[in-house]
């Protein structure tokens, strides 16, 4: 069974800095995009990024809202994906889940709080 | 980027009645690359339909998908209790990928 386990997180003073991890297990991370996808409370879903897998040179992309202040990396022999957040802002805050689209796997979420 | 509008916002039916949820590209998605998920209270979401009307693993039948172009459908027949939550469509052929508003299904 795919999984996606996820650490990180927390409260940080707008202009702060957090590092979010997802770790995989249950199916083939190498060649696996993995996306993050967030929150904010009692709103909708918003695409945060994406990385892709080996074979596709480990592309990423952004939402416009995130574009030079997170980025994406992973560690494929430690099947884990992070997502770096610089210069948070007030309206960072949300509930962040890692996600992998063929098995439709997610993590169980980690919010992250911005706020002075 | 492709903005998805999704309506109604709310839809209020009882169980056992069908649900029809709508969602609309602001321009065509590429390769009928649109989703549906569903979502309750506290949990992930989870993925229902995929290429605009393959059903994902699990999925039952009384939920389907249709569309293409800008104008996208997700029907449940005959709504079962479990079924009452928020259900978004999104597009993941293009990037920035993107999701519609939600459309809440309450009793």
């Amino acid at each position: 069974e795919a999984q996606l386990v996820q650490s990180g997180g927390g409260v940080v003073h707008p202009g702060g800095s957090l590092k979010l991890s997802c770790v995989a297990s249950g199916f083939s991370f190498t060649g696996s995009g993995l996306h993050w996808v967030r929150q904010a409370s009692g709103k909708g879903l918003e695409w945060v990024g994406r990385i892709r897998g080996k074979a596709k040179n480990y592309a990423t992309a952004y939402a416009a809202s995130v574009e030079g202040r997170f980025t994406l990396s992973r560690d494929d022999s430690e099947d884990t994906v992070y997502l770096q957040m610089n210069s948070l802002k007030t309206e960072d805050t949300a509930l962040y889940y890692c996600t992998e689209r063929a098995t439709d796997a997610w993590g169980q979420g980690t919010m992250v709080t911005v706020s002075s | 980027e492709i903005v998805l509008t999704q309506s109604p916002g709310t839809l209020s039916l009882s169980p056992g009645e069908r649900a029809t949820l709508s969602c609309r590209a602001s321009q065509s998605v590429s390769a009928l690359y649109l989703a549906w998920y569903q979502q309750k209270p506290g949990q992930a979401p989870r993925l229902l339909i995929h290429g605009a009307s393959s059903r994902a693993t699990g999925i039952p039948d009384r939920f389907s998908g249709s569309g293409s172009g800008t104008d996208f459908t997700l029907i449940i027949n005959r709504l079962e209790p479990e079924d009452f939550a928020v259900y978004y469509c999104q597009q993941y052929g293009t990037t920035p990928l993107t999701f519609g508003g939600g459309t809440k299904v309450e009793i």
